[in-house]
């Protein structure tokens, strides 16, 4: 089985700062690895993920992570957030093999103030 | 591509009633789809996932009677909600997954989410 820390339950930063999300990851066989952003009363948007090859990855909206085996972390950054970027985040994984279930964090909520 | 719609977006009804929550992918071919409940301040709960012709299989702790799940066609899933009570209100999200889409094996497409609202 897998399971997903987010140790952050929200994180506050100001406008233009950089800011990183925390996620870690548990599981017995590799994985794939899914960053979501959820805006208020919305479904949510896929950011970026990870399936193999280079553990850096870009998404869309300027955010990056990089997924670290021997940590087992998928960290969440960007170099400079937007008011826009205020929203939940959502670290989820699933097995690399068959269809399965993504299983997802408890959320991070990323505030973001002028 | 990709996209997965909800309807209605919002529902309010009374204690007692039947809702049925409608998840359509709109420009692909969806086997499996996956219905999630997410609780204020809290992650997604996958709930069930629904197979195309054939009974939906349930997470554990799951009522199978009060979530009926039916997927009919290969672009429509339904969730009723039986009897529904206050403590039933909650956002319901679906998400479908596209088997042909070699590039995003695995990879969820969500819709926008439903919010239930029991009086």
């Amino acid at each position: 089985a897998q399971s997903v820390t987010q140790l952050d339950s929200q994180v506050p930063v100001f406008e233009e700062a950089p800011v990183e999300l925390r996620c870690n990851y548990s599981s017995s066989v590799s994985v794939y690895l899914f960053w979501y952003v959820q805006y208020p009363n919305q479904g949510l948007q896929l950011l970026l993920k990870y399936l193999s090859g280079s553990t850096l990855v870009k998404g869309i909206n300027g955010f990056e992570a990089e997924f670290n085996k021997s940590q087992t972390s998928f960290h969440l950054r960007k170099p400079s957030v937007h008011i826009s970027d205020t929203a939940e985040y959502f670290c989820a994984v699933t097995p690399n093999t068959g269809f399965q279930k993504l299983v997802f964090g408890t959320g991070t909520r990323l505030l973001v103030s002028p | 591509g990709a996209v997965v719609s909800q309807h209605p977006s919002r529902v309010i009804c009374k204690s007692g009633t039947s809702v049925k929550i409608e998840c359509r992918s709109l420009d692909f071919q969806a086997t499996t789809m996956f219905w999630y409940r997410q609780f204020p301040k809290k992650s997604l709960m996958l709930m069930a996932t629904s197979n195309e012709g054939s009974k939906a299989t349930y997470e554990q702790g799951v009522e199978k009677d009060k979530f009926l799940i039916n997927h009919a066609s290969l672009t429509l899933s339904t969730l009723t909600v039986t009897s529904a009570h206050p403590e039933d209100s909650s956002f319901y999200i679906c998400s479908a997954r596209d088997p042909n889409r070699v590039s995003s094996y695995n990879e969820q497409f969500f819709g926008p989410g439903t919010r239930l609202t029991v009086l």
